[in-house]
């Protein structure tokens, strides 16, 4: 069955310190991957989606993540932490051709001035 | 500009009551959907429409009606049968009903529903 998991809850950094947000993946086939960010009582925004090719995608808000098809993982990570960066980042796996789209629980994100 | 509308933004049921949430997309997209968010929990899908006049159960169905009556209107009503109804709902929309490579879902802004 296809899953997806976010094993951080809650992660705190400080501002200008790098992050990594860690999501590992079930599925099948080679997935279509996502981030989206999701600020309090709103609706999700996407940062970038990984479909092929080169596993390294850049997003939007100077976001980057790593496909690793070894590893089933498809990590977030930013190299400076941004005060308006504190929310709640959610991984989503498309299962190809069908209507499926599979979110994690989230891992919510507080960045200490 | 293009995007989907969701309203009320906070909603309060009484026991017993049926209460009906919109959401509104003015972006062409065929593919609606409705999911609900519980904190530590993610997103569940209910119900998903590819096209107007269709819908489909997704995972959690059971206490929740829509309709598609129109390719940019897919309300949800939360019905007396659904035991649990407090949580945020989310819609969102896509271009076309399956995940492709060119895919991704575009969400509105929620809907808080509280039981009084």
């Amino acid at each position: 069955a296809q899953s997806v998991t976010q094993p951080d809850i809650h992660i705190t950094v400080s501002e200008g310190a790098s992050l990594e947000l860690r999501c590992n993946y079930s599925y099948g086939a080679t997935p279509y991957l996502f981030w989206y960010v999701q600020s309090p009582g709103q609706g999700l925004q996407l940062l970038l989606k990984y479909f092929s090719g080169d596993t390294l995608v850049q997003g939007i808000k100077g976001f980057e993540a790593e496909f690793k098809r070894s590893q089933s993982s498809f990590n977030l990570r930013k190299p400076s932490v941004h005060w308006s960066d504190a929310a709640e980042y959610f991984c989503a796996v498309g299962a190809s051709g069908t209507y499926k789209y599979i979110f994690g629980t989230g891992t919510r994100l507080k960045v200490l001035a | 500009d293009g995007g989907i509308t969701q309203s009320p933004k906070y909603l309060f049921r009484k026991e017993g009551q049926n209460v009906t949430l919109s959401c509104e997309q003015n972006l062409n997209h065929d593919a609606m959907y409705w999911y609900r968010q519980d904190p530590g929990q993610g997103l569940r899908l209910i119900y998903y429409s590819q096209i107007v006049n269709d819908f489909q159960k997704g995972d959690i169905a059971e206490g929740y009606s829509v309709s598609r009556e129109k390719k940019e209107s897919f309300p949800l009503t939360v019905t007396s049968a659904q035991k649990n109804p407090t949580a945020f709902y989310l819609c969102a929309s896509s271009f076309t009903p399956t995940a492709t490579r060119n895919e991704k879902l575009f969400f509105g802004s929620g809907t808080q529903l509280s039981v009084l």
